[in-house]
């Protein structure tokens, strides 16, 4: 069965420290992975893929099929990064792109 | 182009009453789905529709919910005889077929089940 794991609730940082959201996920396959980003009083939306290998508001994520990890990385946390944070994946193998999502994380960046 | 709009966002209702939730997608759009999400946890697939046919629906998706596209356009999730366990907020998303898999997602609608 497809599963997604945020283990952290929470994660709270000061601004300008490093941050690493983790994600695990289990599947046996080759998903298709995702960050998604809700900021207060927001919509969710899509902060990064894995398959796009870019950079979104400093934020980065490898894919580790050794590990089935998904870990979201920042170098220096702003205060704006304030949010949940879904990691979710997709199967390229099933017919409708439909995410299966972990539970979130907050981030909560002070100053 | 607004978005995924979702009515109404909010919904109070006693437990036994029928409510409809209505989603009305980016309009080039050809993927809707819906999704569930109680408090603590994220967003859980419900069922999504391709146009107007409804392709795939989860175990979560009892017999008192019912969703439907008529016209491949907006949405509609009717939930019959609520019950307590129904209060939930309601995620609407849309897609693209040919696209890069992103799901916009609407505000959502907001169910509280007394």
């Amino acid at each position: 069965a497809q599963r997604v794991t945020q283990p952290e609730k929470l994660l709270s940082v000061f601004k300008g420290a490093p941050v690493e959201l983790k994600c695990n996920y289990s599947y046996s396959g080759s998903p298709e992975l995702f960050w998604y980003v809700q900021y207060s009083r927001q919509r969710l939306q899509l902060l990064l893929r894995h398959i796009s290998r870019e950079s979104i508001k400093g934020f980065t994520a490898d894919l580790n099929k050794g590990e089935t990890s998904f870990h979201l990385k920042k170098p220096f946390a702003q205060e704006e990064d304030s949010a949940m944070y879904y990691c979710a994946l997709s199967s390229p193998l099933e017919y409708g792109n439909k995410l299966v999502f972990g539970a979130g994380t907050i981030l909560r960046v002070k100053s | 182009d607004t978005g995924v709009s979702q009515n109404p966002r909010h919904k109070i209702t006693k437990r036994g009453q029928n409510v409809t939730f209505r989603c009305d997608p980016i309009s080039e759009h050809n993927r809707l789905y819906w999704y569930r999400q109680t408090l603590g946890q994220g967003p859980e697939f419900l069922t999504y529709f391709q146009n107007e046919a409804q392709l795939e629906k989860s175990r979560l998706l009892s017999d008192r919910f019912s969703a439907e596209r008529p016209k491949g356009s907006f949405s509609t999730l009717e939930i019959q005889r609520t019950e307590q366990g129904d209060s939930a907020m309601y995620l609407c998303a849309s897609s693209l077929v040919w696209g890069t898999g992103e799901l916009f997602f609407g505000e959502g609608s907001r169910l509280t089940v007394l």
